[in-house]
Parts: C-alpha cells; sequence; structure tokens
C-alpha cells in the first residue's frame, strides 16, 4: 500500500466553483501534511501546511486534516483558470523531515 | 530571500558522460533534498541531508549516482556515466526543521540523455 494516495484525475470543476482535492495516508505517526501546487513545466510549490485536526484557512484556500481517518483535503472556493495545476500531497511519515508525496491530482478550471 | 538555486537549468549530454548538478539551499536551512521527476514514476526522492551529513540514500538508483554536500550552502548530484534513462526534471529542496520541516523547491534542472 502507498504511503500517500491521491486521485490522479484529472478533476475538472467550472470556474466560480468549489474543488475538493483528496489525500489519504497509511502511517499513524504522520504530523505534519503539506500540499503542494506545480504547474505545467514548473516546480513544486508550497500553497499550504497544517499540523492539527480541523480546518485551516488562508485566502480562497482551506486545508482539512482528520487523523482520525489518516484523511487531508484541499478545497479551493471560487476556483479559476488559473489554479488549473497538478496538486501533491505530501506528509512528514518520520517526523524527521522526509516528506513522502502522492502522486498528484490533476486540478482543470474551466472558464 | 534568493530561494532555492540550481545550475544548469537544462542539461543535454551524450551517454556515458559525466552530469553534476548544482544546488543552493535557503540560507539558515538545515535540510537538503534531492528530487527526481518523470512523468512515470512521479516526484521520487533520491537522498536528503541533515547539516551536510547524509541521512538517507536509499532512493538513489544506483552506484552511477552520487551527492555531496561539502558546506551549508552547496550540494552536487552526480551522475557517473549518464544514461537515457537518466532523463528527468531534478528538483532540489530545503528546509528547516523549525518550519515543520517546510520544504521548499529550486526551479529544477531538466536533463536530457541522447
Amino acid at each position: 500500500q502507498k504511503e500517500v494516495e491521491q486521485n490522479s484525475g484529472p478533476l475538472s470543476v467550472p470556474e466560480g466553483a468549489i474543488a475538493s482535492l483528496n489525500c489519504t495516508y497509511s502511517d499513524r505517526v504522520s504530523q505534519s501534511f503539506f500540499w503542494y501546487r506545480q504547474y505545467s513545466g514548473k516546480s513544486p510549490e508550497l500553497i499550504m501546511s497544517i499540523y492539527s485536526n480541523g480546518d485551516k484557512e488562508d485566502g480562497r484556500f482551506t486545508a482539512q486534516l482528520n487523523k482520525a481517518s489518516q484523511y487531508v483535503s484541499l478545497l479551493i472556493r471560487d476556483s479559476q483558470p488559473s489554479d488549473s495545476a497538478t496538486y501533491l500531497c505530501a506528509a512528514d511519515i518520520n517526523q524527521g523531515g522526509k516528506l513522502i508525496f502522492g502522486q498528484g491530482t490533476e486540478l482543470s478550471v474551466k472558464p | 530571500d534568493a530561494g532555492v538555486i540550481q545550475s544548469p537549468r537544462h542539461e543535454v549530454t551524450e551517454m556515458g558522460q559525466e552530469v553534476t548538478l548544482r544546488c543552493k539551499p535557503i540560507s539558515g536551512h538545515d535540510y537538503l533534498f534531492w528530487y527526481r521527476q518523470t512523468m512515470m514514476r512521479g516526484l521520487e526522492l533520491l537522498i536528503y541531508f541533515n547539516n551536510n551529513v547524509p541521512i538517507d540514500d536509499s532512493g538513489m538508483p544506483e552506484d552511477r549516482f552520487s551527492a555531496k554536500m561539502p558546506n551549508a550552502s552547496f550540494s552536487t548530484l552526480k551522475i557517473q556515466p549518464s544514461e537515457p534513462r537518466d532523463s528527468a526534471v531534478y528538483f532540489c529542496a530545503s528546509s528547516f526543521e523549525g518550519d515543520y520541516y517546510e520544504q521548499y523547491f529550486g526551479p529544477g534542472t531538466r536533463l536530457t540523455v541522447t
């Protein structure tokens, strides 16, 4: 079983809608979780980090963490075509700095 | 802050040649990571350092790959000899334990081995 799993997509949403990206992880020890955005041909860019159960909001982005269910999600409100990218979920599995990345979910926001 | 700096940005070489990729982490960061990304395999961790010491090199594909970090501001990833299957984008990232290990990536080096 992969340690961090995401649906590869593509996930297609209309402009202005809420995009919901999901991620599950296998190791209950994981404490820190991260969402990266990667545009085609570019490097991954950190957009959200979350360490405690519950929601964390930053502008149009909300990260949600449920450690009991081993589930992390990213909500993007008022989606824009510029949000079209691949979103990578990562977990700090061993609490020692090494991140395990999921395969990424491709998001397409249609005008 | 200048961010993570990598060079070269693009490298085209012939099979059998030696390739050296370079990375300068963000000042003050104590972790440095080398990743490789391909369409087939996604983002793979090759090796990472903590305070210039290699911690985990289990992702290094084979002995043709080697990495060094002689000081806190510089690291190299070397491939000798290179093969066409090494063609990929190589990223360097750095993080700081005090920031919950948030990793910041460099722009990457696109390597093509013909």
